[in-house]
């Protein structure tokens, strides 16, 4: 069965440069989160996207934007890195019409900002 | 706001035997649903089992099992006849319902985590 497809599997950035993530939902799933892994701490929420519009915000710095397209992948930019950024970048998606659908979550970006 | 506590940062099991790990909850909504999430050291984040909060009957999938307290806001699993392939982290999660149908799904929030070593 397909899954969740995230790019790149690994990133490494400087300071105060940009990066982006894409993602790829698994076929049919509307909905798309973003989560980021600090090391040995448990996934925070950042954002979701429903239908290429946001439906929820969680603890997203300013400085991160992201969007979701018609073809329902989506990408996270994030700018003027920190090293505190350095994390495991996952996405999930889920179909809405069917309530109890699971995140499924892709294989995550592993990004080291040096 | 809804919160996930896992009291148990490390648990040991040893090969074969059953070994059960705990999670409860905080929430003031009557309908919503649980998960357990396993990650291995390769950091992939694997569904292991759900539960609906109005579904009376445990969750079981092969080795794993839950034990679903609902008004004890409880929510432990139980892993029976334990494989070296099921040392990783265990993530219990909680997610909103949605108010209807085809709403808004809610977010996972996620506990602390345990790791779970297996010995052979």
């Amino acid at each position: 069965a397909a899954g969740v497809i995230q790019s790149p599997r690994h990133l490494i950035k400087e300071k105060r440069e940009t990066a982006t993530l894409k993602c790829y939902p698994i076929p049919r799933h509307d909905t798309v989160y973003w989560y980021q892994q600090g090391p040995g701490q448990d996934p925070q929420f950042l954002i979701s996207f429903y239908e290429k519009m946001q439906s929820d915000k969680g603890s997203i710095p300013d400085r991160f934007s992201a969007q979701q397209f018609s073809d329902y992948h989506s990408e996270l930019n994030m700018s003027s890195l920190e090293l505190g950024d350095s994390a495991l970048y996952f996405c999930a998606s889920s179909w809405r019409q069917k309530r109890d659908s699971p995140l499924h979550f892709g294989n995550g970006t592993r990004l080291t900002v040096t | 706001a809804q919160t996930v506590t896992q009291s148990q940062p490390e648990m040991s099991v040893q090969e074969a035997e059953t070994v059960t790990l705990s999670c409860t909850y905080d929430t003031s909504e009557s309908d919503y649903y649980l998960f357990w999430y396993k990650q291995p050291p390769s950091r992939q984040m694997i569904l292991v089992i759900r539960q609906e909060a109005y579904k009376q009957q445990n969750a079981t999938e092969n080795r794993f099992s839950v034990n679903f307290q609902k008004a004890a806001k409880s929510f432990s699993l139980k892993i029976s006849d334990s494989q070296l392939g099921d040392a990783a982290m265990y993530f219990c999660a909680y997610r909103s319902a949605p108010l209807n149908y085809g709403g808004s799904q809610g977010n996972l929030i996620f506990g602390k985590g345990t790791k779970l070593s297996v010995k052979p």
